[in-house]
């Protein structure tokens, strides 16, 4: 079955130390993988894509197909990266499976 | 501009009563989804419309009924509401091409069954 695994309910790091959200996943096709991330009182809204290849707020994820993984990284966490975040699997042409988030916080 | 629009934000029901969350999209997509938000659970998707005129059941439909009025809208029906649906509900829609499967949310509707 398809999945979306983050291992991480709650992960707290402090202002300024790199920070990594683990997503991993299964599927027997060719995978497209999202990063969803939802902001206190803001809508969930999509972060990155593993197409795209991109940047987002100094956030990266690669796409490891070997170890079936698209960890979210960023070097240097900010206060403003507290927020509940999602990686989401497309399943089939419509569909988008979730993980059950991880809630990071980030201390001053 | 509004995007995804969701009504009511707030609802209380009994056991047993019966609602309609409304959803709509100002944004021309074709695809529409209604989405379960659990504690531990992440985002579940409950139905979804690749299309109007089409639906189709996600991973929690049961309890559930939707209707996709027309294109710019799609309504999510809990016949007889259960305390288990007590949750956060979130309507999204997704356009084609590049923007396939990249979802705008709607705000989120909070429903308690008691």
């Amino acid at each position: 079955a398809q999945r979306v695994t983050q291992p991480e309910k709650l992960l707290s790091v402090f202002k300024g130390a790199p920070v990594e959200l683990k997503c991993n996943y299964s599927y027997s096709g060719s995978p497209e993988l999202f990063w969803y991330v939802q902001y206190s009182r803001q809508r969930l809204q999509l972060l990155l894509r593993h197409i795209s290849r991109e940047s987002i707020k100094g956030f990266t994820a690669d796409l490891n197909k070997g170890e079936t993984s698209f960890h979210l990284k960023k070097p240097f966490a900010q206060e403003e990266d507290s927020a509940m975040y999602y990686c989401a699997l497309r399943q089939g042409a419509q569909k988008l499976v979730f993980g059950q988030g991880t809630r990071l916080t980030i201390n001053p | 501009n509004a995007g995804v629009t969701q009504t009511p934000k707030f609802q209380v029901l009994k056991t047993g009563q019966s609602m309609t969350l409304q959803c709509a999209q100002d944004m021309n997509h074709n695809s529409m989804y209604w989405y379960r938000q659990d504690p531990g659970m992440g985002l579940r998707l409950i139905y979804y419309s690749a299309s109007e005129g089409t639906t189709d059941k996600g991973e929690v439909p049961n309890g559930y009924n939707v209707s996709r009025l027309n294109k710019r809208e799609f309504s999510l029906r809990l016949e007889s509401a259960a305390p288990s649906q007590t949750s956060v509900y979130f309507c999204a829609s997704s356009g084609g091409g590049v923007g396939a499967n990249v979802l705008t949310f709607g705000a989120g509707s909070r429903l308690t069954v008691l």
